[in-house]
């Protein structure tokens, strides 16, 4: 079946230090979501990439959707504090939503 | 506030004893799904709802039930608990469009034993 992995699972970082995690799908995606999930809180969408090759920014954030459309990464430039807990991805296939097993992202200040 | 509820926020409970988790929003989505969050599996989908009277399996329903009886509601029904149902449990509601995101939920922590 549809198998959506994310590496690493953890991550440690001094603050300032950049990071990244990495997705990649098992099948061709419709779309590509990426979601934050605080520690003991729920996830929330972050972004949306749908297009082969598309690349987004938010602030420090870099999303990437790649070209074939299996596997995508989320970038965060000069680390804060504030960007710790798990980032998923989540590849849309019909209406089925298939989640990264997810990134653990430490902060140390 | 727009927002997706669920109840209860934790649940410790007897193996092979009913529950119910209840879910509602108040968005008017068409989409609504539930999720279990396990250490290292991500978040697997159990059943999900494109509208009223229509549910299909995701990728783990085998031990739950789910209804889509009116548009706002989803409850998530464990007819008979066992303990590697032990879990956190996430409703997620969306517009239903291939490009509409998610929205969570708070959680509800579910323990069997």
């Amino acid at each position: 079946g549809q198998q959506v992995m994310q590496i690493p699972q953890y991550q440690h970082v001094q603050e300032g230090e950049d990071f990244t995690t990495y997705c990649n799908s098992s099948t061709t995606l419709s779309n590509i979501q990426w979601y934050k999930q605080r520690p003991g809180g729920h996830p929330v969408f972050l972004i949306q990439l749908v297009k082969s090759g598309e690349v987004k920014k938010q602030k420090r954030l870099t999303f990437q959707f790649g070209e074939a459309k299996k596997n995508s990464s989320l970038h965060i430039t000069a680390t804060q504090t504030t960007d710790v807990g798990t980032y998923f991805c989540a590849g849309h296939t019909g209406n089925q939503f298939y989640f990264g097993t997810g990134t653990s992202l430490t902060v140390i200040p | 506030e727009a927002q997706v509820t669920q109840n209860p926020r934790y649940l410790i409970t007897v193996t092979g004893k009913k529950l119910t988790v209840t879910c509602s929003q108040n968005m008017n989505h068409e989409y609504m799904s539930w999720y279990r969050q396990d250490p290292g599996l991500g978040l697997r989908q159990i059943y999900y709802s494109m509208n009223v009277e229509v549910t299909d399996k995701g990728d783990v329903p085998e031990g739950y039930k789910v209804s889509r009886k009116e548009k706002r509601n989803f409850p998530l029904i464990l007819e008979s608990p066992s303990p590697n149902q032990t879990s956190l449990y996430f409703c997620a509601s969306s517009w239903g469009r291939r490009n509409s995101p998610l929205h969570f939920g708070n959680g509800t922590r579910l323990t069997v034993t």
